[in-house]
């Protein structure tokens, strides 16, 4: 089945440290950007960072640009988000998601991996 | 950044009703304006492309198109189903920047 699934979500204190995964199935991995998408409880969709094909190009929101680390494993048909230095308004919903062949759009979303940053 | 101004924030219609959502995009995207539904407790689902192109297994009454800056999302008979949360999405230039997002209630 053609799917991602995200790991490694949880609680963590704020300035602290966590690392997501996604696992890739069923698709060529490595010819497709990777991204990560986050949704703060109630709130809308926020992108927050791209990855090229062989993770020679990232991309990255302003406020976690220092903090945040995209990665990916193509021989592991593996994408990565290295969290440091969270804050509370990084609580949110992850979403690792697959950028399309075709029409810049996300055509695969992983079901979400819930981060909350609290003491 | 893109701004991206969606329109109503919420809406509640009958079944068999056309709806009609608005993003208005802070400049031209040379057609890079793509729709997603997002149900509740889910991850979103693409349902239009390019604007206008529908993606593969999506049901033919949702289509999208454009007028100037101005995009528009119909579904042109709500289903039970359409009970959900839509969002357009400009990617035409990083960061990919979301509308605010617009619920959609079955009355």
């Amino acid at each position: 089945e053609v799917q991602l699934v995200e790991s490694g979500g949880g609680l963590v204190q704020p300035g602290g440290s966590l690392r997501l995964s996604c696992a890739a199935s069923d698709f060529s991995f490595s010819s497709h950007w990777m991204g990560w998408v986050r949704q703060a409880p109630g709130e809308g969709l926020e992108w927050v960072a791209h990855i090229n094909q062989d993770g020679t190009e990232k991309y990255y929101m302003d406020s976690v640009k220092g903090r945040f680390t995209i990665s990916r494993d193509n021989a592991d048909n593996s994408l990565f988000l290295e969290m440091n230095s969270l804050r509370g308004e990084d609580t949110a919903v992850y979403y690792c998601t697959r950028v399309g062949s075709v029409g810049r759009k996300y055509d695969l979303w992983g079901q979400g991996a819930l981060v909350t940053v609290s003491s | 950044d893109i701004q991206m101004t969606q329109s109503p924030s919420s809406l509640s219609a009958y079944v068999g009703d056309r709806v009609t959502i608005t993003c208005r995009a802070g400049q031209d995207l040379n057609r890079f304006l793509t729709w997603y539904q997002q149900k509740p407790g889910k991850a979103p689902n693409i349902l239009i492309y390019a604007e206008s192109t529908l993606e593969s297994g999506v049901p033919s009454r949702f289509s999208g198109s454009r007028s100037g800056t101005d995009f528009t999302l119909t579904i042109s008979s709500l289903q039970p189903e359409d009970i959900a949360t839509y969002y357009c999405q400009q990617s035409h230039s990083l960061p990919w920047t979301f509308g605010q997002g617009t619920k959609v209630e079955v009355k």
